[in-house]
């Protein structure tokens, strides 16, 4: 495992539809996170876990978007009734692991870049 | 709420030129600092972490200094290169991370 995974990298969908983002973290990483990056800004946190439990949703950026992370191995972002400003770059990060530049080190995966219609 | 600035938002230089990137925060209660490098349409790749007891970071040709009191953190580049030329974030907090929107860095061969 080389790093983190994002599926799909690219989406398109319509207004009204639902979505579903997977991240596969660095496999021995206890803490997963999610953010959503448009265009011109730095990321914004939404969500993150310690192993299968979701430690922070209160950012999350409205009741539409949820996250799990059910065996506190690959996580799920889905959005429903998606709307043209959910249109973004989702990103997700990990991290936890032992050596390195230290267990806080996040490191990020490639992004699903979602356009809504 | 912890407010994250970087300036400037664009540089352009010549290569070789030695550079520094500045960050200021708002907060000065912070867990640790970060500082990532985003190429155009792909994820970020970590540079270097100053945990808030740190005053510095070095890794090769990077050098990043904290300053809490000041809210005020630096990324130094040496010897620049065409292949430096990306964005530039720095974030700060633990794990709910606020980022400051970047800066935009151009190497001229």
């Amino acid at each position: 495992d080389t790093g983190v995974s994002q599926n799909p990298r690219h989406k398109i969908t319509k207004r009204g539809q639902n979505v579903t983002f997977r991240c596969d973290p660095i496999s021995e990483h206890n803490r997963l996170y999610w953010y959503r990056q448009t265009l011109g800004q730095g990321p914004e946190f939404l969500t993150y876990f310690q192993n299968e439990a979701q430690l922070e949703k209160s950012r999350l950026l409205s009741d539409r978007f949820s996250a799990e992370r059910p065996k506190g191995s690959f996580s799920t972002l889905e959005i429903q009734r998606t709307e043209q400003g959910d249109s973004a770059m989702y990103l997700c990060a990990s991290s936890g692991g032992v050596g390195g530049e230290g267990p806080e080190t996040q490191y990020f995966g490639p992004g699903t870049r979602l356009l809504v219609l | 709420k912890q407010e994250v600035t970087q300036i400037p938002a664009a540089l352009s230089v010549p290569e070789g030129e030695n550079l520094v990137l500045n960050c200021s925060f708002t907060d000065s209660a912070i867990y640790n600092l970060q500082w990532f490098r985003q190429d155009p349409g792909k994820g970020l790749t970590s540079l270097l972490l100053i945990q808030s007891s740190q005053r510095e970071q070095t890794s090769g040709r990077l050098n990043a200094s904290l300053d809490k009191s000041s809210g005020r953190s630096t990324l130094y580049i040496a010897a620049s290169q065409p292949g430096d030329s990306a964005t530039y974030l720095c974030a700060v907090g633990g794990d709910d991370m606020r980022f400051g929107a970047g800066t935009r860095l151009t190497v001229k061969p």
